[in-house]
């Protein structure tokens, strides 16, 4: 078991756009389409932004938006602002367990 | 509104048990499978076990099979965490979320601190 590849880092100013990449393998992100993504703000809990690959609850911006190509799950978010400054971590189901990846700090420069 | 609310957490020498426990409110308790995360000081989250709604499937990461059991009362809508042979490595926050028909974590507790240390 391991967990999944993020970067470590991604950073754009206000108003562009940064991708964070998720690499899995074919018996977690490859196999199922159960990705999802949380956003979390130092000392408080992950709040979930994207589920089932790329839907969004109910409440998250638009700006927020996820895709899967093979093993690999991909978040954007469009239109930086100050509020998106946080780290986000990427997770799938794998059958018997789930998994998160590595986590990627975004800075808003 | 849905609420989830850990508690229990707090200082354990190595070797020791501890048993959280995550109180729900504002949902259905038993019609959902529900989880509990990790996150080490600094470090990442890290998913730990989940359960289904009647309690009758579990799983477990690698890490703590065979000293962590999870459970829950849904008469009391309640999840449980039971540590066992605890580790300096288990020390962590620990979150319990619920788990939307997608496998995703919709909702999330405030966490509760864990901390193993002699």
């Amino acid at each position: 078991q391991s967990a999944l590849t993020q970067p470590p880092s991604a950073s754009g100013s206000p108003g562009q756009s940064v991708t964070i990449s998720c690499t899995g393998t074919s018996s977690d992100v490859g196999g199922y389409n159960y990705v999802s993504w949380y956003q979390q703000h130092p000392g408080k809990a992950p709040k979930l932004m994207i589920y089932e690959v790329s839907k969004r609850p109910s409440g998250v911006p638009d700006r927020f938006s996820g895709s899967k190509s093979g093993n690999t799950a991909s978040l954007t978010v469009s239109g930086l602002q100050a509020e998106d400054e946080a780290d986000y971590y990427c997770s799938s189901y794998a059958g018997s367990n789930n998994f998160f990846g590595t986590g990627t700090k975004v800075t808003v420069l | 509104e849905v609420q989830l609310v850990e508690s229990g957490g707090g200082l354990v020498q190595p070797g020791g048990s501890l048993r959280l426990s995550c109180a729900a409110s504002g949902f259905t308790f038993r019609n959902y499978w529900m989880h509990w995360v990790r996150q080490a000081p600094g470090k990442g989250l890290v998913w730990v076990s989940r359960i289904n709604g009647d309690g009758s499937s579990t799983s477990y990461a690698d890490s703590v099979k065979g000293r962590f059991t999870i459970s829950r009362d849904n008469a009391k809508n309640t999840l449980y965490l039971q540590m066992n042979s605890l580790r300096a490595e288990d020390t962590a926050v620990y979150y319990c979320a619920r788990e939307n028909i997608a496998a995703a974590g919709d909702y999330w507790g405030q966490g509760t601190l864990v901390t193993v240390s002699s």
